[in-house]
């Protein structure tokens, strides 16, 4: 069946850049995202890319897909104290619209 | 999200109790969703809806029923709760397939 995996932990000093990476199994996925959690919060949208895509950039996000090794990562340039939080990796189901979420990555910023 | 608000926020009750959580949407999203999180799994399906009385089962639907009566609301009911479903449960919704889910703020329910 489906799978995301994402490493549990990541800890950086604030300035740097955190990269956040996913693997995921659905070769049919159409859009794959990433969603934050503060703590006590709900799962806020953080961005998203098309399958046919190979990069996207938000502002200080940075998304790269490498469709043929189904491997997703999320970078964050400059990274501050307020980027602590939980980052989730999700892949839809192509004609579903249901998503696969990994475990989550917790990302740590020191000052 | 504004637009989607859950209640209760936090609740606890006793085994073999049943509870009832309601998700509130004011977007007149056609898709609607309850998750599960609990360490270590990330968010987990349990129920969603694509329409009124329009539903189907997640990965982890034993235990739950849902039921969608109109649009902006989508109940989730434990008939039974058991100490396995002490969680915090997600409501998410869309409006179309192809776009991002968005989240409620969670609610936390202890089951003791």
């Amino acid at each position: 069946g489906e799978d995301v995996e994402q490493s549990l932990f990541l800890s950086v000093r604030e300035g740097d850049s955190s990269v956040i990476n996913c693997t995921y199994t659905d070769s049919s996925s159409t859009y794959l995202y990433w969603y934050k959690q503060e703590p006590g919060a709900g799962l806020q949208l953080l961005t998203y890319i098309f399958s046919n895509m190979d990069m996207k950039q938000d502002q200080r996000l940075t998304v790269l897909l490498n469709k043929k090794d189904k491997h997703l990562s999320l970078r964050i340039a400059d990274t501050q104290t307020g980027d602590s939080a939980i980052y989730f990796c999700a892949e839809s189901i192509e004609g579903t619209g249901k998503l696969i979420f990994g475990q989550g990555t917790t990302l740590q910023v020191k000052p | 999200d504004a637009g989607i608000t859950q209640s209760p926020r936090h609740k606890v009750t006793e085994t073999g109790t049943p509870v009832t959580l309601r998700c509130h949407q004011t977007e007149n999203h056609r898709y609607m969703y309850w998750y599960r999180q609990d360490p270590g799994h990330g968010l987990r399906l349990i129920h969603y809806s694509y329409g009124v009385k329009d539903t189907d089962k997640g990965e982890v639907s034993d235990g739950y029923s849902v039921s969608r009566s109109k649009t902006e609301d989508f109940l989730l009911t434990l008939e039974s709760a058991t100490s396995s479903q002490t969680s915090v449960y997600f409501c998410a919704m869309k409006g179309d397939i192809n776009q991002p889910q968005h989240f409620g703020d969670g609610t936390r329910l202890s089951i003791l």
